[in-house]
């Protein structure tokens, strides 16, 4: 049961535009959503974060849009950088503490 | 800048043989974590330990897969014997507290190709 869903594998921007990440849960109990990047051959690193009750968080380039009512959010980024190219994971809290994560984008932001 | 440190970095072995991968939090972290990740998938929690307690470790397959913190610093993740669908990225992260809200730092990983 994929609690936490990323349903693109892969996306492919160009240098300067927009990247749009997308997730969906189906746990309503979920209250706290997070964002990690991983370049190959390296641990995922936090990049952003968003707790249930705001909508939108932002940091730099980087925003995570949340829609509770259709579980959904996404991350943004503007603009898109060649060094953005990494797998990117949502992941959220469940009730225990437990971090479930999604199945990963992968980004490549071609020059 | 503190860094969680995993060893070794890269590991093959052969099935039915057994495996050690080793993590070293970040100091002063008193909750760490291992997990496995399978190729195309999001990391999944193995065990989690709150200094040298485990807490949960309700998706290890604990007939073959054992891990410890004797002293609530470093751990060890143990499999025996391995087996060919064991072959994953084996991730270690801490975090300062245990709970929600709490970011947790990953490691590099141990890649493990089991043949």
């Amino acid at each position: 049961d994929q609690q936490v869903k990323q349903n693109s594998p892969s996306l492919s921007v160009q240098e300067g535009r927009i990247s749009i990440l997308n997730c969906d849960y189906t746990n309503s109990m979920f209250d706290y959503f997070l964002w990690y990047k991983k370049y190959p051959a390296e641990g995922p690193t936090f990049l952003i974060s968003i707790s249930s009750i705001k909508d939108k968080n932002e940091d730099g380039r980087f925003t995570v849009f949340l829609n509770k009512s259709a579980k959904h959010l996404s991350l943004h980024i503007v603009p898109s950088q060649p060094g953005d190219s990494a797998v990117y994971f949502c992941a959220a809290y469940n009730q225990g503490g437990k971090l479930i994560f999604g199945q990963g984008t992968e980004l490549s932001v071609k020059p | 800048e503190a860094e969680v440190a995993q060893s070794p970095r890269y590991k093959i072995t052969e099935k039915s043989q057994a495996v050690a991968f080793w993590c070293d939090p970040i100091s002063g972290h008193a909750t760490l974590y291992w997990y496995r990740q399978i190729l195309g998938q999001g990391p999944e929690l193995l065990v989690q330990f709150q200094d040298e307690s485990v807490v949960d470790d309700s998706q290890l397959p604990k007939d073959r897969f054992s891990a410890e913190r004797l002293k609530g610093v470093d751990s060890t993740l143990k499999i025996q014997p391995a087996e060919l669908g064991d072959s994953a990225m084996y991730l270690c992260a801490s975090s300062l507290v245990r709970g929600s809200y709490n970011e947790q730092f990953f490691g590099p990983g141990t890649r493990l190709t089991v043949l």
